[in-house]
């Protein structure tokens, strides 16, 4: 069973531009959740989607955002990015929508904006 | 809000056993879990509490008091391979957000 794919793994941005990450979950799997990893503040939840529809956000602005088609594969979305979007952002699928369900992480993506 | 504290970095002996505390408040989480994360690499699961008391599971377990918002990951017979960030996380009872902890690095020496 091929695990959580994230396209592409390295990217290089300049500020005020914008990028797009894909996630694509574990076959079966419909819930997809981002999160942002940097050194200072660890690992942060920024939104999660279950059968295309945004079901938790976290306290990013809204320069982040994200969607999920039918096929479970999900996209997030930063636009006019700043220095400090600089992160390694990791995709994670789960097979439910229960607390107690095992959440898979991808590679993660690690961008850099200079 | 619902911090949750693990220590930043401990460091032990191959062969010795480790243990990584974690503290939340008590009203924010229904269940901890308990991810490794290699450097560079994807976290991977290690182990889930819902109930309080002991989980083992191998070489690792995790305890769990919901009443004192408390949690600890313990790694016996420690391995080189060991050596890596070991990550706390609260979920609450409905939704799949996790609300982690800032990560244990936990360095292994021979």
């Amino acid at each position: 069973k091929a695990g959580v794919t994230q396209t592409p793994r390295y990217l290089i941005k300049t500020r005020g531009q914008q990028v797009t990450l894909s996630c694509s979950p574990i076959s079966g799997h419909r819930s997809v959740s981002w999160y942002q990893q940097t050194p200072g503040q660890g690992l942060q939840f920024l939104f999660e989607y279950f059968s295309e529809t945004q079901r938790n956000k976290g306290n990013f602005p809204g320069r982040f955002s994200g969607r999920q088609f039918s096929n479970s594969r999900s996209e997030m979305n930063v636009s006019t990015l700043e220095l400090g979007d600089s992160a390694l952002y990791l995709c994670a699928s789960r097979w439910g929508t229960g607390a107690d369900t095992e959440a898979f992480f991808g590679q993660g993506t690690r961008l850099t904006v200079v | 809000g619902q911090n949750i504290d693990q220590p930043t970095e401990m460091t032990a002996t191959e062969g010795a056993i480790v243990q990584i505390n974690c503290t939340y408040q008590t009203s924010g989480f229904n269940g901890l879990f308990w991810y490794q994360q290699h450097a560079g690499e994807a976290p991977t699961f290690l182990s889930y509490n819902v109930l309080d008391g002991l989980e083992e599971k191998g070489r690792f377990s995790s305890f769990l008091s919901r009443s004192k918002g408390y949690s600890y990951l313990l790694l016996k017979e420690l391995q080189m391979k060991d050596s890596a960030s070991y990550l706390c996380a609260g979920v609450k009872a409905a939704g799949n957000k996790l609300t982690f902890g800032g990560g244990t690095r936990v360095l292994v020496k021979p």
